[in-house]
């Protein structure tokens, strides 16, 4: 069974803080995407990454895709109080249809 | 606008009460899927249809059945409804679920299901 172990669970900072985001398998994922989900709401998508080593930035988000793709972060920079939300990975394998989720970082942001 | 809509977004009923959560999406997609999400444990594939009259099992289908009988529609059906299936369930679709695996799911704004 392939399984995505994200960490932390939650994390609480101060508005302006960095913070980075883990997701971590044994198994190996053609392909892994970040979602963000805000309360009452589906997730929605924020990057894709395929390449081992691919690096992609969206304005102070930075995500990583592992050397081997086993594993990929998720950097925010000067985090804001609209950064606040559920962080979900989750990964797609050539041999199959399912995509598999992490269980989520729940991030705070204060002001 | 391009959109996945579920309806209800909440729904409480009882054990054994038969139920329907439809979906619908607006974009020709392909590909649709059924999660459910629960605390600490993420989403979790139910079922998923790769075409009309194409489904197949996800990681928890128990409990659960589809159908595709257009390629807009794929309601959840819940037979005999049990309190373990309290949660949140999302639809969702993506244009194809080809072998690059990368494209993006379009998750609609989720049902809350509550079974006394």
């Amino acid at each position: 069974t392939q399984l995505l172990e994200q960490s932390p669970q939650f994390l609480s900072i101060q508005e302006g803080e960095n913070l980075t985001v883990y997701c971590n398998s044994s198994s190996v994922f053609s392909s892994l995407q970040w979602y963000r989900q805000e309360p009452g709401e589906g997730p929605v998508l924020l990057v894709t990454v395929v390449t081992g080593g691919e690096v992609k930035k969206l304005k102070r988000l930075t995500f990583q895709f592992g050397d081997a793709r086993k594993d990929s972060s998720l950097h925010i920079t000067a985090a804001q109080p609209g950064d606040t939300g559920l962080y979900l990975c989750a990964g797609a394998t050539d041999s199959s249809y399912k995509l598999i989720f992490g269980s989520g970082t729940r991030l705070l942001v204060r002001p | 606008e391009a959109q996945v809509t579920q309806n209800p977004r909440y729904l409480i009923t009882v054990t054994g009460k038969k139920l329907t959560v439809t979906c619908s999406q607006n974009m020709n997609h392909e590909y649709m899927s059924w999660y459910r999400q629960d605390p600490g444990l993420g989403l979790r594939q139910i079922y998923y249809s790769m075409n009309v009259e194409v489904t197949d099992k996800g990681d928890v289908p128990e409990g659960y059945k589809v159908s595709r009988k257009e390629k807009r529609n794929f309601p959840l059906i819940l037979e005999s409804p049990s309190p373990n299936q309290t949660s949140l369930y999302f639809c969702a679709s993506s244009p194809s679920r080809g072998r690059t695996s990368t494209d993006t799911q379009y998750f609609g704004p989720g049902t809350r299901l509550t079974v006394l």
